[in-house]
């Protein structure tokens, strides 16, 4: 069975740039979460779905970040304009249901310059 | 205070040592997970515990539940053990709450 996919795995742009990340989570799950993960420090939640309801997107800064979850499957995260302090991990996951397993995505990994 | 906390925070220990990282969190869980990240790598589940205690190869995981407790044990460690280990609570209201984190070296 494939695990979360994500893509693309490394990006960089210079700042006011936008970019965006893909997420295939694995088939099935209802539940998908984006997080943003800093050097050295725990996954900080941006944005969570069940199916294509976003139900907490307290921590999204919604200013310049955006997320959507067509048809309950694939998930893009997107940043416009992107600032510096956004270089970071973008970390996807999805389970089943929560509570359930938390199966993680690579990450994407963005280097704003 | 920090709703989920681990100790220690770093840990250094030598190959074949029992090692044991704590949590502790302060908010009604559902469930309570032990992920495991690589330097540079994704993360990965290794437990998620509602009460009682888990086993699978030389990592056990406990939970008491009116402690608001957990502990990872690794026995025989190795090298490869090398990683953070990641405590991560379900919340009674359904937010993912993360530890900080202790970062785990094992030198042969």
């Amino acid at each position: 069975e494939a695990g979360v996919v994500q893509s693309p795995r490394y990006k960089i742009i210079e700042k006011k740039q936008p970019v965006a990340f893909w997420c295939n989570p694995i088939s099935g799950h209802n539940t998908l979460y984006w997080y943003r993960q800093n050097l050295g420090q725990g996954p900080e939640l941006l944005i969570r779905y069940e199916n294509e309801e976003a139900v907490d997107d307290s921590q999204l800064p919604k200013d310049r970040f955006s997320a959507e979850r067509l048809k309950g499957v694939d998930s893009t995260l997107k940043i416009q304009p992107a600032e510096l302090g956004d270089s970071a991990v973008y970390l996807c996951a999805s389970s089943l249901r929560t509570p359930n397993t938390i199966y993680f995505g690579e990450g994407s990994w963005l280097t704003v310059v | 205070k920090n709703e989920v906390e681990q100790s220690p925070q770093n840990l250094t220990a030598q190959e074949g040592e029992f090692i044991t990282i704590n949590c502790s969190y302060s908010v009604g869980i559902s469930a309570l997970h032990w992920l495991q990240q690589h330097p540079g790598g994704g993360i990965v589940s290794l437990f998620m515990l509602s009460s009682g205690k888990k086993k699978h190869g030389r990592l056990i995981a406990t939970i008491n539940i009116q402690e608001k407790h957990s502990s990872l044990h690794i026995t025989a460690s190795h090298p490869r053990d090398s990683a953070v280990y990641i405590c991560a609570v379900n919340t009674s209201y359904d937010k993912v709450i993360f530890g900080p984190g202790t970062s785990l070296s094992v030198i042969p």
